[in-house]
């Protein structure tokens, strides 16, 4: 089944405690990016890639890291976790297919940082 | 930078009765899409307009591109309790891939 995964689906954590969240999906795309949603703020960019070791940051990149060492796993990283960072998490692919270009969403990543 | 505005922000309605949603840009769009999110899930595509007036239909949803290709629509006719969610529109305004994101319009739906 074509899906992109996401771990962990919830996760607690402290101020400063380093925290990665996996995103891998199976159906060879080569763009990627991270969102975050906030209620009222809708969907925000982090990160995206378009392609293996290629990557960019968004609109709101500040405190996350990505990297994209394979075509199928793109990795968010807070290397020291605040609390304005506990959002809803996406990650989602893309496929340029005839002019078209669907992103899929990842099931998402709640992250709470306390 | 670049924004799209999408009114209304709620819209609460009857069974039955239909619902529309606008997406409006100050500057030329290359293309618009539009997502579904149900409640507790995640953003769904469901189609995207690229010529300018362009209009598609998937069932009871119509989905239109402005002459000037500045404003879109989705509109339900006769909405359904599985019509409940928040329906984005997201659009391309240059030539890279980059979506620029509406707010969204949460929909209720009374049975």
């Amino acid at each position: 089944e074509a899906q992109v995964t996401q771990n962990p689906r919830y996760l607690i954590t402290v101020t400063g405690k380093k925290l990665t969240v996996t995103c891998s999906q199976n159906m060879n795309h080569e763009y990627m990016s991270w969102y975050r949603q906030d209620p009222g703020l809708g969907l925000r960019q982090i990160y995206y890639s378009m392609n293996v070791e290629v990557t960019d940051k968004g609109d709101v990149p500040e405190g996350y890291k990505v990297s994209r060492k394979e075509k199928r796993n793109f990795p968010l990283i807070l290397e020291s976790p605040s609390p304005n960072q506990t959002s809803l998490y996406f990650c989602a692919s893309s496929f340029l297919s005839g002019g078209v270009d669907t992103q899929y969403f990842g099931p998402g990543t709640r992250l709470t940082v306390l | 930078g670049q924004q799209v505005m999408q009114i209304p922000q709620y819209q609460h309605v009857q069974e039955g009765e239909d619902f529309t949603t606008y997406c409006n840009s100050s500057t030329t769009l290359s293309n618009i899409q539009w997502y579904k999110q149900r409640p507790g899930g995640h953003p769904v595509f469901l189609i995207q307009l690229v010529k300018s007036g362009e209009v598609k239909k998937q069932k009871r949803l119509t989905f239109q591109f402005g002459e000037a290709k500045k404003n879109s629509s989705l509109h339900i006719t006769a909405t359904q309790t599985t019509d409940v969610g928040t329906y984005f529109c997201a659009a391309n305004a240059g030539n890279n891939r980059k979506l620029i994101w509406g707010l969204g319009t949460s929909l209720a739906v009374n049975p």
